[in-house]
């Protein structure tokens, strides 16, 4: 079945650059999603792509979907501790009845920022 | 503050006892869901309602049942809780074309 995977643990100083990978396995998803997951909290939407895209930036954000490998990457530039966090990689599977939000979403890497 | 609100926020169950999460949007989306989230497992989907008056099945549906009451209130009902059903449950709708969710804070369910 369609699978996400990521690696579950990140640690960076703070104003080095985080990248954090994900492979997944359906080439027929429309969107790629990173969401952030602070403590205590839902997640939020962080970012995405669409699957006719390779890059897109916005702001210190930095997303690289390479769909020959299925590989979609997240870099966070200037990383700060506020960016410390659980970020999950996400995609879209529309064959779960054709919702939007039917997303299989990987199991999550926690990022640690240190000082 | 607009969003989606989870009620309640923590519960403790005893095994077969049943209870119903809560949850309410109001932006006025069309579709709501249901996901579970337990440690090392992601999130996944229970059950969703693409629009009012209707709901499906997600990854996992055994052992939940879901009622969409109106466009804003999308219900989970436990009727006969199990250990295995204790985890995080969040609620969220979705707007537009891309898909965005919006979650609620989370139900923190344990089932002793």
């Amino acid at each position: 079945g369609e699978d996400v995977e990521q690696s579950l643990f990140l640690s960076v100083r703070e104003g080095d650059s985080s990248v954090i990978n994900c492979t997944y396995t359906d080439s027929s998803s429309t969107y790629l999603y990173w969401y952030k997951q602070e403590p205590g909290a839902g997640l939020q939407l962080l970012t995405y792509i669409f699957s006719n895209m390779d890059m897109k930036q916005d702001q210190r954000l930095t997303v690289l979907l390479n769909k020959k490998d299925k590989h979609l990457s997240l870099r966070i530039a200037d990383t700060q501790t506020g960016d410390s966090a659980i970020y999950f990689c996400a995609e879209n599977i529309m064959n779960y009845g054709g919702s939007q939000g039917n997303l299989i979403f990987g199991k999550g890497t926690k990022l640690s920022v240190k000082p | 503050n607009a969003g989606v609100t989870q009620t309640p926020k923590f519960q403790v169950l005893k095994t077969g006892q049943s209870m119903t999460l809560q949850c309410a949007q109001d932006m006025n989306h069309n579709s709501m869901y249901w996901y579970r989230q337990d440690p090392g497992m992601g999130l996944r989907l229970i059950y969703y309602s693409a629009s009012e008056g209707t709901t499906d099945k997600g990854e996992v549906p055994n052992g939940y049942n879901v009622s969409r009451l109106n466009k804003r209130e999308f219900s989970l009902r436990l009727e006969s809780a199990a250990p295995s059903q204790t985890s995080v449950y969040f609620c969220a709708s979705i707007i537009g074309d891309v898909g965005e969710l919006f979650f609620g804070e989370g139900s923190r369910l344990t089932v002793l």
